[in-house]
């Protein structure tokens, strides 16, 4: 069984640029939902994907865009980068209805605005 | 005020040592609580999943919900250098809904 896989591991733009990150869901998971982790901080939440349609957002601003795949896999964006977004964004992938409702964790793509 | 309240630590214990973790939180509708442990670098791991007020254990860890008073505990007993990392603890109002994190306590277990 495979577990997240988030890509690419680090990754340095510029203010004003657009990143997007990538994240394979573990196999059989159908739900993937995004999180913004600043150093020192818990992750806060940025949306979730379900069957390709988003499923409840965090307060962050439209910039902070998403999409899922029908094979699961998900993608998030952001554009107009600026310096405050630089944190660790982590995927996390689950099976809707399952009985426990813990998230599987990727390990996370390093994003640093300069 | 924040939802979910965790003192940031850092904690340092000698190997053995028994470790309390804990959180406090406001929001009446959490009914599932979680804890994560996280080791530098890498994401968060599932470490206990609980549903509503009451004990639950796996291993050397013990989970606690006391939703009276909106407070919730892990305990680590014979702690290991291995459990060294940060260890969160988060909460939803829905299964498979929005996890609210708490801020993370960094731990230290010393040989």
């Amino acid at each position: 069984e495979t577990g997240v896989t988030q890509s690419p591991t680090h990754l340095i733009k510029t203010r004003g640029q657009q990143v997007t990150l990538r994240c394979s869901s573990q196999s059989g998971h159908n739900t993937v939902s995004w999180y913004q982790q600043a150093l020192g901080q818990g992750p806060q939440f940025i949306f979730q994907y379900y069957r390709e349609e988003e499923n409840g957002r965090g307060n962050f601003p439209p910039r902070f865009s998403g999409l899922q795949f029908p094979n699961y896999s998900s993608e998030l964006n952001v554009n107009a980068l600026e310096l405050d977004d630089s944190a660790l964004y982590l995927c996390a992938s689950s099976l809707a209805g399952a009985a426990t409702g813990g998230y599987t964790f990727g390990s996370g793509t390093r994003l640093t605005v300069v | 005020q924040k939802e979910v309240e965790q003192d940031p630590g850092p904690l340092s214990v000698p190997e053995g040592a028994i470790v309390s973790l804990n959180c406090t939180y406001s929001n009446s509708a959490f009914q599932y609580f979680m804890w994560y442990r996280q080791y530098s670098r890498k994401g968060p791991e599932l470490l206990m999943y609980t549903y509503s007020s009451g004990n639950k254990e796996d291993g050397r860890f013990t989970a606690q919900v006391d939703k009276s008073s909106k407070y919730i505990s892990l305990f680590i007993r014979d702690s290991q250098p291995s459990d060294s990392a940060t260890y969160l603890c988060a909460m939803s109002g829905m299964r498979g809904g929005k996890l609210i994190f708490g801020q993370g306590t960094e731990l230290s277990v010393k040989p």
